[in-house]
């Protein structure tokens, strides 16, 4: 089956501070690869995705490229801000051809980023 | 502007009740999810529909019951036999199924229900 594990938080930085959430996933087929944000008390936005390996995805600052030899996609951002703090999840979709369409999210990462 | 409603975004139930949550999106989206949020456990999927008067079970629809009867609207409704129904609840679309494996969801902002 299709899983993702990443990184465990909660995670604390300083503003201006590198940023690596790791991502590590295991799919049945060429699985498609998402990150999401969640603000605090609000539903899940779409941060960036890739769809075959070595693309990279980047949004707000935010990147991160499909390895699939090492079947990874780590988050990273090079100077985090205050308004980063959020709880980021991993997921990703496989295009099998049957009918059973879902995404598979992780469990979650919660960062923290103090002034 | 499209979107995703969730209402109410705060529900309390008492013990032995059914709720509804409502879920309705105006993007023309055919296929619709019902998420289930838990600290530390990230999100489980509860029901999915992949076109109108079609839904199938998740991975946790034990206690739960949905209806599709119109493309817009997606309401989930948690019974009394759902034995903890404290969580967050997140309802998402995306255009078509196979889109899913190009382009993200949209989520709504949630519906939080507590058990009193």
């Amino acid at each position: 089956g299709n899983s993702v594990t990443q990184m465990e938080g909660p995670v604390t930085l300083s503003e201006e501070a590198f940023l690596t959430i790791n991502c590590t996933y295991t799919a049945t087929g060429y699985p498609s690869l998402f990150w999401y944000v969640q603000y605090p008390g609000e539903g899940l936005q779409l941060l960036l995705k890739a769809t075959k390996a070595d693309d990279k995805g980047s949004n707000k600052g935010f990147e991160a490229t499909y390895r699939k030899e090492t079947t990874s996609f780590h988050l990273e951002k090079g100077s985090v801000q205050v308004s980063d703090s959020a709880v980021y999840f991993c997921a990703l979709s496989v295009d099998s051809g049957g009918s059973n369409y879902k995404l598979t999210f992780g469990k979650g990462t919660l960062l923290t980023v103090n002034p | 502007d499209g979107g995703i409603t969730q209402s109410p975004k705060y529900l309390f139930r008492k013990e032995g009740q059914n709720v509804t949550l409502s879920c309705e999106q105006n993007l023309n989206h055919d296929a619709m999810y019902w998420y289930r949020q838990d600290p530390g456990q990230g999100l489980r999927l509860i029901y999915y529909s992949q076109i109108v008067n079609d839904f199938q079970k998740g991975d946790i629809a034990e206690g739960y019951s949905v209806s599709r009867e119109k493309k817009e609207s997606f309401p989930l409704t948690v019974t009394s036999a759902q034995k903890n129904p404290t969580a967050f609840y997140l309802c998402a679309s995306i255009p078509h199924p196979r889109a899913q494996h190009r382009t993200g969801y949209t989520f709504g902002s949630g519906t939080r229900l507590t058990v009193v």
